[in-house]
C-alpha cells in the first residue's frame, strides 16, 4: 500500500491545522494517526479514522472520505508542533504515510 | 499503565549483529503482538514486522527477510529483535510496539539507538 502525506503544514496558533493522508487502500481499511515530537517516540492521537484515544485532547480529530483520511487539530497550539504519521494494517504488514510535519508558525 | 521499555543504544561496525530488547508491562504480554518499527536520522517511520506474543509467530517485511530474527521470552516479559549483517543504512532508532486490536500500536518504547559505523 501507498499513503501520500504532504511534506509540510504550517498554521498560526489558534487556527484549524488539516494533514491529509491518501491511499487507493483507504475506503477498505482504518487508518491510524501518530504525533512523533523531536527525540520521542510516536504517540497515538487517532485510531479507526476517527477515534481519540483516552488523554489525547479533544481539538484531535479524524475524518474519512474515498481515498483519503484527514487528522484535523482545531485551535491549534505551540506544543501540537510535531511530525505527524498515517498507519494502516493488514495480514500481509503494517504501512506509514511518508510523514507530514506541522509547524506552528 | 502499559509500558515498554527498550534496551540502551549501541555501536556496531558494518557486518555485525545487534539484539535489542523491549520489556513489557502493566498488561498480559501474550495478548499482544509486538511490532518493530524503525527510523533512519532525519526519515519516516519504517516497519520491519511483527512477532505474536502468543505462539511466536512472525511476519518480516520482505525488506529484511534472511537476516531479521524476532523473539519472546514470556517468563520475563520480553520481546528481542536481532538484525544481522549489518550495513551503515542501518543506522537509526529502533521501536517496539504493542499491537492492538491488530490494528494500532499502542504504546511505544522509547526507541533505541543503533549505530552501524566502522
Amino acid at each position: 500500500y501507498e499513503l501520500t502525506q504532504p511534506p509540510s503544514v504550517s498554521v498560526s496558533p489558534g487556527q484549524t491545522a488539516r494533514v491529509s493522508c491518501s491511499g487507493d487502500a483507504l475506503p477498505n481499511q482504518y487508518v491510524y494517526w501518530y504525533q512523533q515530537k523531536p527525540g520521542q517516540a510516536p504517540v497515538l492521537v487517532i485510531y479507526k479514522d476517527s477515534e481519540r484515544p483516552s488523554g489525547i485532547p479533544e481539538r484531535f480529530s479524524g475524518s474519512s472520505s474515498g481515498t483519503t483520511v484527514t487528522l484535523t487539530i482545531s485551535g491549534v497550539q505551540a506544543e501540537d508542533e510535531a511530525d505527524y504519521y498515517c498507519q494502516l494494517g493488514d495480514n500481509s504488514g503494517t504501512y506509514f504515510g511518508g510523514g507530514t510535519k506541522l509547524t506552528v508558525l | 499503565q502499559v509500558q515498554l521499555v527498550q534496551s540502551g543504544g549501541d555501536v556496531k561496525k558494518p557486518g555485525a549483529s545487534v539484539k535489542v530488547s523491549c520489556r513489557a508491562s502493566g498488561y498480559t504480554f501474550i495478548s499482544n503482538a509486538i511490532n518493530w518499527v524503525r527510523q533512519a536520522p532525519g526519515q519516516g517511520l519504517e516497519w520491519m514486522g511483527w512477532i505474536s506474543a502468543y505462539n511466536g509467530h512472525t511476519n518480516y517485511a520482505q525488506k529484511f527477510q534472511g537476516r531479521l530474527i524476532m523473539t519472546t521470552d514470556t517468563s520475563t516479559n520480553t520481546a528481542y529483535m536481532e538484525l544481522r549483517s549489518l550495513r551503515s543504512d542501518d543506522t537509526a532508532v529502533y521501536y517496539c510496539a504493542r499491537e492492538v486490536a491488530r490494528d494500532w500500536l499502542d504504546p511505544w518504547g522509547q526507541g533505541t539507538l543503533v549505530t552501524v559505523s566502522s
